[in-house]
């Protein structure tokens, strides 16, 4: 069956520090990847996606992840972390079947030091 | 405005009432999705739809019932709440045209059941 998992709970940086956080999932195709954001009382705000093509992709906000097919990786990335990246971050595959529906890894909180 | 909303926003019940949650999306999307956010267990499919006369069940239906009333409307049941259904849900939509699962989540609803 398909995961994903993120292997970190909790992420704590400096404002202005840089920023990866993990995501590893299990397929044997190339998946569809998503990063998703949470902040504090919203819902999930897409922050980019992979299904094909440069591996390396950019997102909104400042955001970019790279797939690497040979560590069945998707980690995301920021070059420097703001106050208001402080969220919890998901990771997600879509799911190879008849329901299209996306499988989550269980999500990583950033806290951001001032 | 919004693309997906949802309502209530929160909503406190007790053991053993009926409680609707309602989701409307105006992106024009015929698949829609009630997932279930858990701390520590990411988001998990509930239920899924593809259109009016398509319902489906995800990996935790027991305990929920769905209807979609509308392409654009699909609400979510709970017909005897039960304590450990005290979680956020959220709904979401995609675009079957795409073909790449991209989903687009609503606010959320907050669910008490004491």
């Amino acid at each position: 069956a398909q995961s994903v998992t993120q292997p970190d709970i909790h992420i704590t940086v400096s404002e202005g520090a840089s920023l990866e956080l993990r995501c590893n999932y299990s397929y044997g195709a190339t998946p569809y990847l998503f990063w998703y954001v949470q902040s504090p009382g919203q819902g999930l705000q897409l922050l980019l996606k992979y299904f094909s093509g440069d591996t390396l992709v950019q997102g909104i906000k400042g955001f970019e992840a790279e797939f690497k097919r040979s560590q069945s990786s998707f980690n995301l990335r920021k070059p420097s972390v703001h106050w208001s990246d402080a969220a919890e971050y998901f990771c997600a595959v879509g799911a190879m079947d008849s329901s299209y529906k996306l499988i989550f890894g269980s999500g990583t909180r950033l806290l951001v030091r001032p | 405005d919004a693309d997906v909303t949802q309502t209530p926003r929160n909503r406190i019940t007790k053991t053993g009432k009926r409680i609707m949650l309602e989701c409307s999306q105006t992106k024009g999307h015929d698949r829609m999705y009630w997932y279930r956010q858990d701390p520590g267990l990411g988001l998990r499919l509930i239920y899924y739809s593809f259109d009016v006369k398509d319902i489906n069940k995800g990996e935790i239906s027991d305990g929920y019932s769905v209807s979609r009333q509308a392409q654009a409307k699909f609400s979510l049941s709970l017909e005897s709440a039960i304590p450990n259904q005290t979680a956020l849900y959220f709904c979401a939509t995609s675009d079957a045209e795409t073909g790449t699962d991209t989903q687009y989540f609503g606010p959320g609803t907050r669910l008490t059941v004491l």
